[in-house]
């Protein structure tokens, strides 16, 4: 069964641009959830899917926004990039929403000038 | 802001030796699951525990799990160069704001040394 699938994998802005980030579940798997790698904060939880619906969202601003299709696919958008943008953007699949192991795809490494 | 810590921040071994890695977390939780990651690549999911269990085995790897502590270590036997990452613990909380969401420690680095 294939992994979880990010694309692009990496990517170059500059301040004020806006970006859309594509992840694609492991197959059969309906939440799909987002999060943010730095050296300063951490790994920090986005937002949760599932079933198209956004089941939870953590502590970022508005900028920061997401969808999920009907296939489960997902995409996130940030817009008016800033320099602190500049993160690993991990996506993560599971079986379903809240509970149960969490596979990680390899992530989209943002640069933002 | 991370849920816990881990500790410690940094541990340099030989191959062949254990390495053992702490966790502690300060809210309720339905399971704990451990990651590995190479230099900034994707997190490898290793293992899960639910709350309602002490201790589980996966090949080398042993976790045991303490909610009255809210603490979780792993161990990792008979290490090997390939082990070389940086590994975090992750918790999965009850409900409301924690709901589907994995709150991270900070990581511990491990090097294993050939």
């Amino acid at each position: 069964k294939a992994g979880v699938t990010q694309t692009p994998r990496y990517l170059i802005k500059t301040r004020g641009q806006q970006v859309t980030l594509s992840c694609s579940p492991i197959s059969g798997h309906r939440s799909v959830s987002w999060y943010q790698q730095t050296p300063g904060q951490g790994l920090q939880f986005l937002f949760e899917y599932f079933s198209e619906t956004q089941r939870n969202k953590g502590n970022f601003p508005g900028r920061f926004s997401g969808r999920q299709f009907s296939n489960s696919r997902s995409e996130m958008n940030v817009s008016t990039l800033e320099l602190g943008d500049s993160a690993l953007y991990l996506c993560a699949s599971r079986l379903l929403a809240g509970a149960g192991e969490q596979f990680f795809g390899p992530g989209t490494r943002l640069t933002v000038l | 802001s991370q849920q816990g810590e881990e500790d410690p921040q940094a541990l340099s071994i030989q191959e062949g030796e254990n390495a053992t890695m702490n966790c502690s977390y300060k809210t309720s939780i339905n399971n704990l699951q451990w990651y590995r990651q190479n230099s900034g690549r994707g997190l490898v999911h290793l293992i899960l525990i639910r709350s309602n269990e002490r201790e589980k085995h996966s090949g080398r790897l042993r976790v045991t799990l303490d909610t009255s502590k809210k603490s979780s270590s792993l161990l990792i036997t008979a290490s090997r160069a390939a082990d070389t990452a940086s590994y975090f613990c992750a918790t999965d909380g009850v409900g409301g704001t924690s709901y589907g969401k994995l709150t991270f420690g900070q990581g511990t680095i491990l090097t294993v040394h050939p």
